[in-house]
């Protein structure tokens, strides 16, 4: 079946703009994960949903960082105002019965 | 979550068994040992989990030692494709209602020599 994707899978803003980027997890499955990749660097975690309930968002970085499933499926994080620092890969994972399965990311660039 | 070491890189030859290290002296009794790899440009992919005893599947082996506190990933026959980040990670969760969260630390680049 199909895995994880992700759109855009680049993205270039210019400092300030307001981006978002979308995950479509694997179908069924209730716990999403979203994950930042800074260059070199292994994932770190932003936040987590269980359907559409976000319970862990101690990840993220700042309030300018937003994220929301509202129909527990499609997740978008939403980055408001953003800052060169934001540059990263931004991975979105969903889980299976014992594993969590990963989509290809969104590599933003910020100017 | 218990922190793991690994090397930071490793060279492999083409079609020759590859032994990756992890050690994780603090691992808990409850955690389970997780290998991800990133292949480049892609997000990372599920190799392999264990509690205490060795495992095997189609992509890998993994051996732990018998106190826990560090295991070994093995591919057996490395390919040109093999050549990835391998993470090690300790995870208190496997399944259920509870979240997981995998925490990743820096990985071991490993490289195929053809």
């Amino acid at each position: 079946g199909a895995g994880v994707s992700q759109s855009p899978r680049y993205k270039v803003a210019k400092r300030g703009q307001d981006v978002a980027l979308r995950c479509d997890p694997i179908s069924g499955h209730v716990s999403l994960f979203w994950y930042q990749q800074a260059l070199g660097q292994g994932p770190e975690f932003l936040t987590y949903f269980q359907n559409e309930a976000q319970l862990d968002k101690s990840g993220l970085p700042s309030d300018r960082f937003f994220a929301e499933r509202p129909e527990g499926s499609v997740s978008t994080l939403k980055i408001q105002r953003t800052q060169q620092e934001d540059s990263a890969v931004y991975l979105c994972a969903s889980r299976g019965a014992d594993t969590q399965y990963f989509g290809p990311g969104t590599r933003l660039t910020v100017l | 979550d218990a922190k793991t070491t690994q090397p930071n890189s490793m060279e492999s030859n083409e079609e020759e068994p590859v032994h990756l290290p992890c050690n994780h002296s603090t691992i808990s009794g409850t955690d389970y040992i997780h290998w991800y790899r990133q292949l480049p440009s892609q997000g990372p992919e599920y190799v392999i989990h264990g509690l205490t005893s060795n495992v095997n599947n189609r992509m890998a082996s993994l051996a732990i030692a018998e106190d826990r506190k560090s295991s070994t990933l093995i591919l057996h026959r490395a390919t040109l494709r093999d050549a990835a980040v391998y993470y090690c990670i300790l995870s208190e969760s496997l399944s259920g209602a509870g979240s997981y969260q995998l925490t990743f630390g820096k990985g071991t680049k490993l490289s195929v020599i053809p």
